[in-house]
């Protein structure tokens, strides 16, 4: 059973055009993280977010951690065909053995 | 390069047979993962060790799912007596201890379809 909600599920959109992505649980997470995964590859880690209310950018993208440490969410502005990908939001409980819960993911398309 | 690698990258079963999936984590990572990927979803945790310790193994569907690292490094994931429903892509991940927001790095996993 998937603890983390992601949501929309899937999304398709026009190059340049901005969207937010959310991840969102009834658990506290020690911290959480997003990671992007393409076809025939392993996710790969773009942000971990340790503080609740923390926000971090990285280029267009910008991630931000609930004050509760429950929910996240992700923003792309506008967006590329190169952001085409598999978001996947992923929670860390404290005092848990390090495993990932890892949520749904969205699947993002991005039309040239 | 020196990522994470597994084998063999597809694997075709019929029902019934055994199949060995094999991890190569980063040299030198303690921790290593197992995660299921069922087709359209996130990852499902499945076992941890540390070193050639298996500290966790509540994923594990059922008893027909072993995994061992006997000297710590390279790890084998089995399936026995393989069923329709074990069809997923089969990732494994690899990481130093580093507590908190530790980076797990990923395999590009083993995708098996079982027949």
């Amino acid at each position: 059973t998937q603890l983390l909600e992601q949501s929309p599920q899937f999304l398709s959109i026009q190059e340049g055009e901005n969207l937010t992505v959310y991840c969102n649980s009834s658990s506290v997470f020690s911290s959480l993280q997003w990671y992007r995964q393409e076809p025939g590859e392993g996710p790969v880690l773009l942000v971990t977010v340790v503080t609740g209310g923390e926000v971090k950018k990285l280029k267009r993208l910008t991630f931000q951690f609930g004050d509760a440490r429950k929910d996240s969410s992700l923003h792309i502005t506008a967006a590329q065909p190169g952001d085409t990908g598999l978001y996947l939001c992923a929670g860390i409980s404290s005092g848990s053995a390090r495993q990932l819960t890892f949520g749904s993911g969205t699947q993002l398309t991005v039309l040239p | 390069g020196a990522g994470v690698s597994q084998s063999p990258r597809y694997k075709v079963a019929k029902r019934g047979q055994d199949v060995a999936l094999r991890c190569d984590p980063i040299s030198g990572h303690v921790s290593l993962f197992w995660y299921q990927q069922a087709l359209g979803q996130g990852p499902e945790f499945l076992t941890y060790f540390q070193n050639e310790a298996q500290l966790d193994k509540s994923g594990l569907p059922s008893d027909r799912f072993f995994a061992e690292r006997p000297e710590g490094s390279v790890s084998t994931l089995k399936i026995q007596r393989t069923q329709q429903e074990d069809s997923a892509v089969y990732l494994c991940a690899s990481s130093t201890l580093t507590g908190r927001g530790e980076t797990q790095y990923f395999g590009p996993g083993t995708r098996l379809l079982v027949l």
